[in-house]
């Protein structure tokens, strides 16, 4: 099993310029989730998605929209990227009140 | 909401010692507290958790307690060991509304274990 898998590794955008971070996990998990890190901050919710076809806003989803695809895809897009949105980015999935499991990360830096 | 407040932020220690990371959480119906431990370029992976239900849960050189009354929770390595070096980061699971289940992150805490 490939646990959780994201594409890309690395990206560098420039303002304004929009992209899709990808998300698949092989687990036949419900929740999956976004996650953004930066320095000093922790791990910081943008979207989860309870179970297929659902998808709620976290703590941080301003300049973020996600499709759940289907039980196993969950992506995360960026409309217009601004600098303040150059993090890495964690997909993650699991079951409530359980372990999650982390993707191995999007390094993203935008210009 | 659910609020974890972790420290300290960083950690120093000789090899060989014993090292002890604290999280206090706000929300007294959180159920759910596990940790994890992300080494440098690498995705953040469980390393022990613990349930409401009880008061200490050991693996090996890892250890966690749980205090409910007080709400707050700890993790104590020991015999430290230099591949112990890496950013842990305490969690709690949110009871209430449409994110329940969803885990609230502490900050982290940056361990070096010297040889």
């Amino acid at each position: 099993n490939a646990g959780v898998t994201q594409t890309p590794k690395f990206q560098v955008l420039k303002t304004g310029q929009s992209m899709t971070l990808q998300c698949a996990q092989d687990m036949n998990h419900n929740s999956m989730y976004w996650y953004r890190q930066d320095p000093g901050m922790g791990l910081r919710l943008i979207y989860y998605s309870a179970s297929e076809g659902t998808t709620d806003k976290g703590e941080v989803p301003n300049g973020y929209n996600v499709s759940r695809l289907n039980k196993r895809e969950f992506s995360l897009r960026l409309e217009s990227a601004a600098p303040s949105q150059t993090s890495v980015y964690f997909c993650a999935s699991g079951r409530a009140y359980n372990e999650q499991f982390f993707g191995p990360g999007t390094r993203l830096t935008v210009l | 909401g659910e609020n974890v407040e972790q420290h300290p932020s960083t950690l120093s220690v000789q090899e060989g010692d014993s090292a002890v990371i604290k999280c206090t959480y706000s929300d007294s119906a959180s159920n759910y507290f596990p940790w994890y431990k992300q080494e440098l370029g690498k995705r953040p992976q469980l390393i022990i958790d613990i349930r409401s239900n009880v008061g200490e849960k050991k693996d090996q050189r890892i250890a966690v307690t749980l205090n409910k009354t007080a709400k707050h929770f700890s993790l104590h390595i020991t015999e430290t060991q230099p591949e112990d070096s890496a950013v842990y980061f305490c969690a709690a699971s949110i009871w209430y509304g449409g994110s329940q289940g969803n885990l609230i992150f502490g900050k982290g805490t940056k361990l070096s274990v010297k040889p």
